[in-house]
């Protein structure tokens, strides 16, 4: 079946540093990605939606210059947190979706940041 | 993204039991889709049901549509400790953006 993969798995950073996090499908296209944030106990929250070769189409509240995604190419896409502080801290996860292979969206295992 | 409503937000319930939850939802949609996510994992997939579709099987699982009532469910049947996890729905309106649940977190005690 189609796998994302999303590494790394956490990180742990100091505050001011940027961090990247990469999410590849490893045997289909994604033609979409997704980017969520997921706070303990709560539901995803959307951050940006990528299609390929495209800028991210960022949600409403959603620094595009602080979270910034790029999807070069069918396989990755990235986000890159920039000049984290500790209120970035949080989980991360990426999906993707195949436009050949249905409404389903296949997940990444998700990126735990804590930013001290 | 404006959320769905799950309920029940969490749910314990004895190995063998069934378990049911439910989600609202408040626009047009052409399809709800069911996921699961262990602690600290992404989400995967179980199962989707399109607007013109009122049930859907698939294993232990059993999803309602009531388009009406704007509303779904997912029956779990004969629980296992394994299916220990949060469950959330997202319902994909006309413009093919994902809205999401809460979520209703499962405990199944062995």
């Amino acid at each position: 079946g189609a796998v994302v993969s999303q590494h790394p798995s956490w990180v742990i950073c100091k505050s001011g540093t940027s961090v990247k996090i990469e999410c590849r499908s490893l045997d289909f296209q994604a033609t979409t990605m997704f980017w969520y944030r997921q706070f303990p106990k709560q539901s995803l929250m959307l951050m940006a939606t990528s299609n390929e070769g495209s800028k991210a189409t960022y949600e409403q509240g959603v620094e595009k210059d602080k979270f910034l995604i790029n999807h070069a190419s069918l396989t990755l896409s990235t986000l890159t947190v920039t000049s984290a502080h500790p209120e970035d801290s949080s989980f991360y996860i990426c999906s993707a979706r195949d436009s050949r292979l249905g409404e389903k969206l296949f997940f990444g295992s998700g990126t735990q940041l804590s930013v001290l | 993204s404006q959320q769905g409503e799950e309920d029940p937000q969490a749910l314990s319930i004895q190995e063998g039991e069934n378990a049911t939850m439910n989600c609202s939802y408040k626009t047009s949609i052409n399809n709800l889709q069911w996921y699961r996510q262990n602690s600290g994992r992404g989400l995967v997939h179980l199962i989707l049901i399109r607007s013109n579709e009122r049930e859907k099987h698939s294993g232990r699982l059993r999803v309602t549509l009531d388009t009406s009532k704007k509303s779904s469910s997912l029956l779990i049947t004969a629980s296992r400790a394994a299916d220990t996890a949060s469950y959330f729905c997202a319902t994909e309106a006309a413009n093919y953006q994902l809205i999401w649940g809460a979520g209703t977190k499962l405990i199944i005690k062995p």
